[in-house]
């Protein structure tokens, strides 16, 4: 397996600029979200979705937009980059085990909007 | 609403001694509670989890934590640090399950000769 991916691994972006960052997942995980970290803040919940089709917002969700059409993927798209969107962004999947959950991460994408 | 408190930015240790960071927790709920680990340029790594089984929770590579309920504690702790240890640590709770994560700020560990 090569569990949770991300790509890119670097993007530098302008103000105003749009893009996509991508999530994948072959672990057949029902639970995907998006985190943000900042030096001193740790990591914080963008959006998440707990299965196809179902998403909903998290701590900071302003700025960012999510679908999940597949169990694997789950894109986070920045609609109209702004530099306080400069960040590391964290995927992670999870499964219940022994009725809890284990998040999964993929190696982040550190993302520069100048 | 949940929250999470890691006293200590910075942390560091000579190598072969304790190693001890501290989580404090406010959770509404019974918590779920974790510790991840980060090494540079990474994604984060389960250290161990808490889910009301075990007070104490052993983890990987050495480590344990102990649920403190009267004082919403949760430190981590490892008898003997090794230099491979230097890392950034961070405690989070977690609702449904664990599945909303709320995470400290983190704490960065160093290890000395």
């Amino acid at each position: 397996n090569a569990g949770v991916t991300q790509t890119p691994k670097f993007q530098v972006l302008k103000t105003g600029q749009s893009m996509t960052l991508q999530c994948a997942q072959d672990m057949n995980h029902e639970y995907m979200s998006w985190y943000r970290q900042d030096p001193g803040m740790g990591l914080r919940l963008i959006h998440y979705s707990v299965g196809a089709g179902i998403t909903d917002q998290g701590e900071v969700p302003n700025g960012y937009n999510v679908s999940r059409s597949t169990t694997e993927d789950f894109p986070l798209r920045l609609l109209s980059a702004a530099p306080s969107q400069t960040s590391v962004y964290f995927c992670a999947s999870s499964y219940s085990f022994g009725g809890s959950y284990e998040q999964y991460f993929g190696p982040g994408t550190r993302l520069t909007v100048t | 609403a949940q929250s999470v408190t890691q006293l200590g930015s910075h942390v560091s240790v000579s190598e072969g001694a304790l190693v001890l960071l501290r989580c404090n927790y406010s959770s509404s709920v019974p918590p779920y509670l974790f510790w991840y680990v980060q090494y540079p340029n990474q994604g984060l790594q389960l250290l161990l989890k808490y889910t009301s089984a075990a007070t104490l929770v052993k983890g990987i590579n050495g480590f344990e934590a102990e649920f403190k309920k009267s004082e919403t504690s949760f430190h981590l702790t490892k008898p003997s640090a090794h230099m491979s240890d230097a890392a950034e640590y961070f405690c989070a709770v977690g609702t449904g399950g664990g599945n909303k994560l709320t995470f400290g700020t983190g704490t960065q560990l160093k290890v000395e000769l």
